[in-house]
């Protein structure tokens, strides 16, 4: 079993809709961090977060620590949008743990 | 905010050629830098950890004398593949950690590199 699961693995949406993605993690953390990876590969730092919520732009991630459980939530989804989004967890020895990915394609 | 850095996003060379790739901490100074390798459709995995004027720590199974890593200063990681062959192409990630005046620790992302071999 790993670490660290996402789901759903593959997500289609229309434009517009409002998108979750969901990170369990089985390991006692320091940090959370959300991922965005292009299709070209390249890798974009969304959030990092060790409690609550965090907001930015039409992006929102919370985190519940109890339940080790945390959300990416993406309002008014655009194509723009479409990429792998990566939960990874830094145990409390920084040693990080990558989920496999959720792939999100956005129609317009 | 801070930002890692990678050079060159795109590498393609020849099977035998070695490849340096650059890892930059632009506005911060990183205690150790992570490098990872992705494989298509998989997650990141840990290739190795350095800090700053040692000798980097790999993980089981990377090759220390194929992966060359070279933390010579405390904003600057290199990552050379030496002797590279067509299963050395993947996606290369490196990143850095740094300790705020807050004590927390904050580690950033790279935006990648693809290497893709000949």
């Amino acid at each position: 079993k790993n670490e660290v699961e996402q789901s759903p693995q593959n997500l289609t949406a229309q434009e517009g809709e409002f998108i979750t993605i969901n990170c369990s993690y089985s390991v006692g953390i320091s940090a959370l961090h959300w991922l965005q990876q292009h299709p070209g590969g390249g890798i974009v730092s969304l959030f990092m977060l060790s409690s609550g919520k965090k907001k930015h732009g039409r992006l929102i991630a919370t985190i519940n620590i109890q339940e080790k459980h945390s959300s990416l939530h993406i309002t008014a989804s655009h194509p723009r949008d479409s990429a792998v989004y990566i939960c990874a967890v830094a145990n409390t020895g920084n040693q990080f743990y990558f989920g496999t990915g959720t792939s999100l394609t956005v129609i317009p | 905010g801070a930002v890692v850095s990678q050079h060159p996003s795109w590498v393609i060379c020849k099977s035998g050629t070695s490849v340096k790739i650059e890892c930059r901490s632009l506005d911060f100074q990183a205690t150790t830098m992570f490098w990872y390798r992705q494989f298509p459709k998989q997650s990141l995995m840990l290739m190795a950890t350095s800090n700053e004027g040692s000798k980097a720590t790999y993980e089981q199974g990377v090759e220390k004398d194929k992966f060359l890593i070279n933390h010579a200063s405390l904003t600057l990681s290199t990552l050379t593949v030496t002797s590279a062959h067509p299963e050395d192409s993947s996606f290369y990630i490196c990143s850095a950690k740094t300790f705020r005046a807050s004590g927390l620790v904050t580690q950033y992302f790279g935006p990648g590199t693809r290497l893709l071999v000949l």
